[in-house]
């Protein structure tokens, strides 16, 4: 059974401040996403990565960074949080094996960030 | 790059009734459409795909239809339950011989069930 899982549920942090989220999945998977989710705009991908310390931006990347040092494990950075980053925010991954396409992506449970 | 339309954003139906929610996309490219479910408070969990070789596909009171000509596909769920009360997301995506797709998501449906 797939699981992906948050450093957080919840994250309240000042403007300004540098945040962390982290996410991590035990199944070995190739590619890891980073979403933003805002009522009625969807999911919209922030970053992502198809290999360990590969990265692509995705549609949605401009204040924030990500870092794969490890398979499993993908970071998503604010560098200077700001109050238009209060969002959800999810993480998912993919096995990603090559020659099988459509990789079914498996969530995380989300992280709340407030920024105030 | 792709853009994804979802319609409608919400939607009520009762219990028993049928429920219809369309997607249009952009990226000819494109030829896998899944869609997701988000219940309340979880996480999205993928309820059912489509290729662009399939025309439509079932999974018991759950079709996905596609036209690819006209660029639209749609999220058929029949017979009702509160069960499907959630919010519904369609994606498009273009394929990869690499494994390393991704997925261009519409903006989601929240389906109402009125016992």
């Amino acid at each position: 059974d797939v699981k992906v899982t948050q450093s957080s549920r919840y994250l309240v942090k000042r403007t300004g401040e540098k945040v962390f989220l982290e996410c991590v999945q035990d199944m070995d998977h190739e590619n890891m996403f980073w979403y933003r989710q805002d009522p009625g705009l969807g999911l919209r991908l922030i970053y992502f990565s198809y290999d360990v310390k590969m990265k692509e931006k995705g549609d949605i990347p401009e204040g924030y960074s990500v870092s794969r040092e490890k398979k499993e494990r993908f970071s998503l950075i604010l560098e200077s949080a700001s109050t238009n980053q209060t969002s959800m925010y999810l993480c998912a991954s993919s096995q990603g094996l090559a020659g099988i396409s459509y990789n079914e992506q498996f969530f995380g449970p989300g992280t709340r960030l407030t920024v105030l | 790059g792709e853009n994804v339309e979802q319609h409608p954003s919400t939607l009520s139906v009762q219990e028993g009734d049928s429920a219809v929610i369309k997607c249009t996309y952009s990226d000819s490219a494109s030829n896998y459409f899944p869609w997701y479910k988000q219940e309340l408070g979880k996480r999205p969990q993928l309820i059912i795909d489509i290729r662009s070789n399939v025309g439509e596909k079932k999974d018991q009171r759950i079709a996905v239809t596609l036209n690819k000509t006209a660029k639209h596909f749609s999220l058929h769920i029949t017979e009702t339950q509160p069960e499907d009360s959630a919010v519904y997301f369609c994606a498009a995506s273009p394929s990869s011989n690499f494994g390393n797709e991704k997925l261009t998501f519409g903006t989601g449906t929240r389906l109402t069930i009125i016992p």
